[in-house]
């Protein structure tokens, strides 16, 4: 079975410029989530989409950042402008809908470098 | 509001060493636990999880044990490789209070030949 896919694996911008994330879920999953991992920190959840309905997005900087799950599968993450702070892996993850904890699979990340 | 607490890393062993790595929780209620693991260059996996207190989660050496009265998760493994090295994180899951996954800052563990 595929796990989840994530590009580009890396990226190197400048500060103001714009960038764009792609995550494609396990299939069949119909949570799927977006986290922030600073360098030295554990994962924030910055969106967790069901379907292609947002459940929680209490923690996504939404002057900069915007996210979308068209079709209720894949899913961009996009940050405009970009600052310094930005810096971090984000990481996709997806999993089952149900009662309770489902757990989830995570994707490798992608390592973003605002300079 | 819920928190996660795991010791400060990086941690490192020599080949076939014991290996703890110590988590405590804060949270209302009867959260679920669990361990990840990040590999070099990869996702984060789950490791192990459990879901009530006295719970021994383990897999692949690994078991940790859900202790409600120190309100504790502590993993453990009685001889690691050096294939272990990886970033361990704790986290919980609490159903009955935010419905997020909680995580700890992560333990870095480099394991020696």
């Amino acid at each position: 079975e595929a796990g989840v896919a994530q590009s580009p694996r890396y990226k190197i911008i400048e500060k103001r410029q714009s960038v764009a994330f792609w995550c494609n879920p396990i299939s069949g999953h119909a949570t799927l989530y977006w986290y922030q991992q600073i360098l030295g920190q554990g994962p924030k959840l910055l969106i967790q989409f069901q379907n292609n309905g947002v459940v929680d997005d209490s923690q996504l900087p939404k002057d900069r950042f915007s996210a979308e799950r068209l079709k209720g599968v894949d899913s961009t993450l996009k940050i405009q402008p970009a600052k310094l702070e930005d810096s971090a892996v984000y990481l996709c993850a997806s999993g089952e809908t149900g009662q309770g904890y489902n757990e989830q699979f995570f994707g490798p990340g992608t390592r973003l470098t605002v300079l | 509001g819920d928190s996660v607490t795991q010791m400060e890393g990086p941690v490192t062993l020599s080949e076939e060493a014991f290996l703890t790595i110590n988590c405590t929780y804060t949270a209302t209620g009867y959260p679920s636990l669990f361990w990840y693991v990040q590999y070099p260059g990869e996702g984060l996996q789950l490791l192990l999880k459990a879901t009530k207190a006295d719970d021994k989660g383990s897999n692949k050496g690994f078991e940790a044990t859900y202790r409600k009265e120190t309100t504790s998760f502590h993993l453990e493994k009685g001889s690691v490789q050096v294939s272990d090295s990886a970033v361990y994180f704790c986290a919980l899951y609490n159903a009955g209070n935010n419905r997020k996954l909680i995580w700890g800052l992560g333990t870095s563990l480099a394991v020696n030949p």
